[in-house]
């Protein structure tokens, strides 16, 4: 069975500084995707970036980009120049042909 | 466009009472999951349909929960009877389809049950 582990439980950052957040997952499946997804206080899930294991090339979206090692099983989310709205809870999550699976998260704090 | 709608947003029920929540997807949108999140940690997967039919129900507690999805479009999730440690938010999501499975699920404001 997939797993997703999120190691931080919690997270803080200075505003407008950057913050990494780590994930390592375990499978022995080889096409598969993950994602970051980001839950703020009013619980609506948001999709923040994904990537998929077959590309090498790290994916970026704006302020967010991703460091994946897939030999590591890692995949870490890196968040620069950090906002106030930044402040959430963030699910990593790994989806193959058997479903999502989601880790337990990390809360990020902003401290401005 | 409308997002994935779900109702009640709260709900507090005694142990061994039975609950009812409903998901109403994106219009369009094939594929629908329920998540159960227990307080600290992340979603888990409940039950996916595909139109009104049922794709992955392995994590489902079938001898206390059930879903349908009649006619493909919204859904409902019921407990019964509950137990405390069914106290969590339940998430509905959507998607276009599910596979590839690249595609985005886009989730509602979940509801979330306590159960004394």
């Amino acid at each position: 069975a997939q797993t997703v582990t999120q190691s931080q439980p919690e997270m803080s950052v200075q505003e407008a500084e950057t913050v990494t957040l780590s994930c390592t997952y375990d499978t022995s499946e080889s096409d598969y995707y993950l994602f970051w997804y980001k839950q703020p206080p009013s619980r609506q899930m948001i999709l923040v970036i994904r990537q998929e294991a077959y590309k090498q090339q790290n994916a970026t979206e704006n302020r967010f980009s991703v460091n994946f090692q897939k030999a590591a099983k890692s995949f870490s989310l890196k968040i620069s120049d950090s906002q106030l709205g930044d402040a959430a809870m963030y699910f990593c999550a790994y989806r193959s042909l058997g479903g999502m699976r989601f880790g337990a998260g990390t809360r990020l704090t902003v401290k401005p | 466009e409308a997002g994935v709608a779900q109702s009640p947003r709260y709900k507090i029920i005694e142990k061994r009472q039975s609950v009812a929540f409903w998901c109403n997807p994106i219009s369009g949108h094939a594929t629908l999951y329920w998540y159960q999140q227990i307080l600290g940690q992340g979603p888990k997967l409940l039950i996916q349909f595909q139109n009104n039919g049922v794709v992955d129900d392995s994590q489902l507690p079938k001898d206390r929960f059930s879903a349908e999805r009649l006619k493909g479009v919204d859904s409902t999730l019921k407990i019964q009877p509950a137990k405390l440690e069914d106290s969590a938010v339940y998430l509905c999501a959507s998607s276009l389809m599910g596979t590839p499975v690249s595609y985005e699920q886009y989730f509602g404001p979940g509801t979330r049950l306590t159960v004394t």
